[in-house]
């Protein structure tokens, strides 16, 4: 069964950092793609960014509204993603979940997804 | 950029067939994908190219998409589908996912 556990989200001040870990299993982690998604309360859903694997060399791609400030990585020998959050604003409170995308020709789509992690920026 | 339009929220009556779309500009030559998401939870993959559903989805939920609307149909609805759901398609050109906005389903 593949799952997904994210775990690292708490309370932290406007301005501070937090690093996000997801821990994956029953699957081929090193040859997935990882993706970062979050919802704000109340809010839809918005994709953060993404890791390749290590055949398409780590690339990662983010959102504009989160480049320069958050970084995604990954450990292949822990089967764990990473998602690095500096310069954290208020606007960046959500509950963070991390998923797999996968496609048969067409678009990619989500599954499975990660059960999440809250993470707050207040002062 | 390219967007996804749902209506903020759909009632129906147990038993009855409810209609949740997603509109976009010529959406019919995307794959569109649905999310179920109920309070609390993440979201679950509901079905995927269009109409296709993952295993352990029932039967009841199917998609269709053509020009310019995306629609996901829940037959027999039961109280467990109160919900939200998103469609979601990939912008190939951005290299990146979008999201619809959501829709919440009340079950009367």
């Amino acid at each position: 069964e593949v799952q997904l556990v994210e775990s690292g989200g708490g309370l932290v001040q406007p301005g501070g950092s937090l690093k996000l870990s997801c821990a994956a299993s029953g699957f081929t982690f090193s040859g997935s793609a990882m993706h970062w998604v979050r919802q704000a309360s109340g809010k839809g859903l918005e994709w953060v960014g993404r890791i390749r694997s290590k055949t398409n060399s780590y690339a990662t791609t983010y959102v504009a509204s989160v480049k320069g400030r958050f970084t995604i990585s990954r450990d292949d020998s822990k089967n764990t993603a990473y998602l690095q959050m500096n310069s954290l604003k208020t606007e960046d409170t959500a509950v963070y979940y991390c998923t797999i995308a996968s496609r048969l020709g067409g678009g990619y789509w989500f599954d499975p997804w990660g059960q999440g992690t809250l993470v707050t920026v207040s002062s | 950029s390219y967007v996804l339009t749902q209506p903020p929220s759909v009632s129906v009556a147990p038993g009855q067939t409810a209609r949740i779309t997603c509109g976009g500009n010529n959406i019919g030559s995307k794959s569109v994908h649905w999310y179920q998401q109920k309070p609390g939870q993440a979201p679950v993959l509901v079905v995927y190219d269009d109409s296709d559903r993952p295993s352990g989805i029932p039967e009841r939920f199917s998609g269709s998409n053509s020009g310019n609307t995306a629609a996901l149909t829940i037959s027999r609805v039961e109280a467990g589908d109160e919900a939200d759901y998103y469609c979601q398609v990939w912008d190939s050109s951005g290299d990146h996912p979008i999201f619809g906005g959501g829709t919440k389903l009340t079950v009367l």
